[in-house]
């Protein structure tokens, strides 16, 4: 079955370090990929996507994700973390043509002061 | 930044009482998507649309219902509400390539 694994529940990463959430997925082909956040008690904001092409991609609040194939993984890094990156962060795959997005369960990222 | 509507953004209700949640899209997408998620836990799809007067179930069973009778709209029913209800739901929205925009979320409880 398709599925899409964030190994990690919570991270603790001081301020000013550098930091990698990891996302795999279990699919034969190249799917489209994404990396969304979401702040307490709010939605969820896209950080960036991965369709075709360069294989690695950047996002916004400078963020950047590698595709890579071999290891059917799609992992978030951010060479920096800033206290007002603490929030959850969420994988997710569209996989077949039914428009739908298979959900990672979440990286919860804590920041240390 | 995406224009996505939800209301209303926190709900008290008793239970067996009827409610709708609302959800509106000002960008045209002809996708519309309601999840349900608890704290700290993963997405669940419940409905989408894919245009109007289509809508189709999710993979977690809900006993809401939906409808999609304009393309911005797509308001999210429960005929009577129990505390199983309790809960977040999200409403997005797509065009192409399935990125979806999010709106803010209504947080429901049921007592």
């Amino acid at each position: 079955a398709q599925s899409v694994t964030q190994p990690d529940i919570h991270i603790t990463v001081s301020e000013g370090a550098s930091l990698e959430l990891r996302c795999n997925y279990s699919y034969g082909a190249t799917p489209y990929l994404f990396w969304y956040v979401q702040s307490p008690g709010q939605g969820l904001q896209l950080l960036l996507k991965y369709f075709s092409g360069d294989t690695l991609v950047q996002g916004i609040k400078g963020f950047e994700a590698e595709f890579k194939r071999s290891q059917s993984s799609f992992n978030l890094r951010k060479p920096s973390v800033h206290w007002s990156d603490a929030a959850e962060y969420f994988c997710a795959v569209r996989m077949d043509s039914n428009y739908q997005l298979i959900w990672g369960a979440g990286t919860k990222l804590i920041i240390k002061p | 930044e995406a224009d996505i509507y939800q209301t209303p953004r926190y709900l008290v209700i008793g239970t067996g009482k009827k409610i709708t949640l609302e959800c509106s899209q000002t960008m045209g997408h002809d996708k519309m998507y309601w999840y349900q998620q608890d704290p700290g836990m993963e997405l669940h799809l419940i409905h989408y649309s894919y245009g109007v007067n289509s809508t189709e179930k999710g993979d977690l069973s809900s006993e809401s219902t939906v409808s999609r009778i304009r393309t911005e709209h797509f308001p999210l029913t429960l005929e009577s509400a129990r505390p199983s209800h309790t809960s977040q739901y999200l409403c997005a929205s797509s065009r192409r390539y399935n990125e979806q925009f999010f709106g803010p979320g209504t947080r429901l409880t049921v007592l």
